[in-house]
């Protein structure tokens, strides 16, 4: 089994429409992030979370929320999809060390009409 | 600001080839450099991590390099396959503190056999 899963993997939704992706691991580690992926860019931070209480905004974090229900569970939420939120969304983890590598998941490919 | 840029955007090449990956970047007070490989519905896989104080990293056929002065790091690619085909993530974690990790756009191999 995948260390780290998401679901949906695909997704085609309607402008206006709340959305939420989810993400689940099973390595244990304490961090958790969300990522977006967009055509000739690199991934851009959108939230991360240290543990369960802390929640962090990243780069690009408007139009976006985040619940971190348990340790191994963080959830993305768009509240109102807008067509150039159409991407590519990556969740990863790491441990708490700075060493850390970050291990992702294997993406949900948005689609907003 | 950290930006990590990479070149060429896409890359095809015959089986067999040896090839280099580039990767730039504008800081050189780094923490850690990191290439990854993206396949598409898997999500992102690291491949060699270099400490700021390593010039090289090698597992099997592949061989990262880090020039910090140069902001620079190539990764080498030696008798290429058609497994090798794939996008290549260059990502940069500042040495200043902190975790955020800056990732370049990618490089995408295509192996033709």
């Amino acid at each position: 089994d995948a260390d780290v899963t998401q679901t949906p993997r695909n997704r085609i939704t309607k402008t206006g429409k709340r959305i939420m992706l989810e993400c689940s691991q099973t390595k244990g580690h304490d961090r958790m992030y969300w990522y977006r992926q967009d055509p000739g860019l690199g991934l851009q931070l959108i939230y991360y979370s240290f543990d369960v209480k802390d929640i962090n905004k990243g780069e690009i974090s408007d139009g976006y929320s985040v619940s971190r229900q348990a340790q191994a569970k963080f959830s993305l939420s768009l509240e109102s999809a807008i067509p150039n939120q159409t991407a590519l969304y990556f969740c990863a983890t790491s441990d708490s060390g700075r060493m850390g590598t970050q291990y992702f998941g294997p993406g949900t490919r948005l689609t907003v009409l | 600001k950290q930006e990590v840029t990479q070149i060429p955007a896409a890359l095809s090449v015959p089986e067999g080839e040896n090839l280099v990956l580039n990767c730039s970047f504008t800081d050189s007070a780094i923490y850690n450099l990191q290439w990854f490989r993206q396949d598409p519905g898997k999500g992102l896989t690291s491949l060699l991590l270099i400490q700021s104080s390593q010039r090289e990293q090698t597992s099997g056929r592949l061989n990262a390099s880090l020039d910090k002065s140069s902001g620079r790091s190539t990764l080498y690619i030696a008798a290429s396959q058609p497994g090798d085909s794939a996008t290549y993530l260059c990502a940069v974690r500042p040495g200043t503190g902190g975790f955020k990790t800056i990732f370049g756009a990618g490089t995408r191999l295509f192996v033709k056999a």
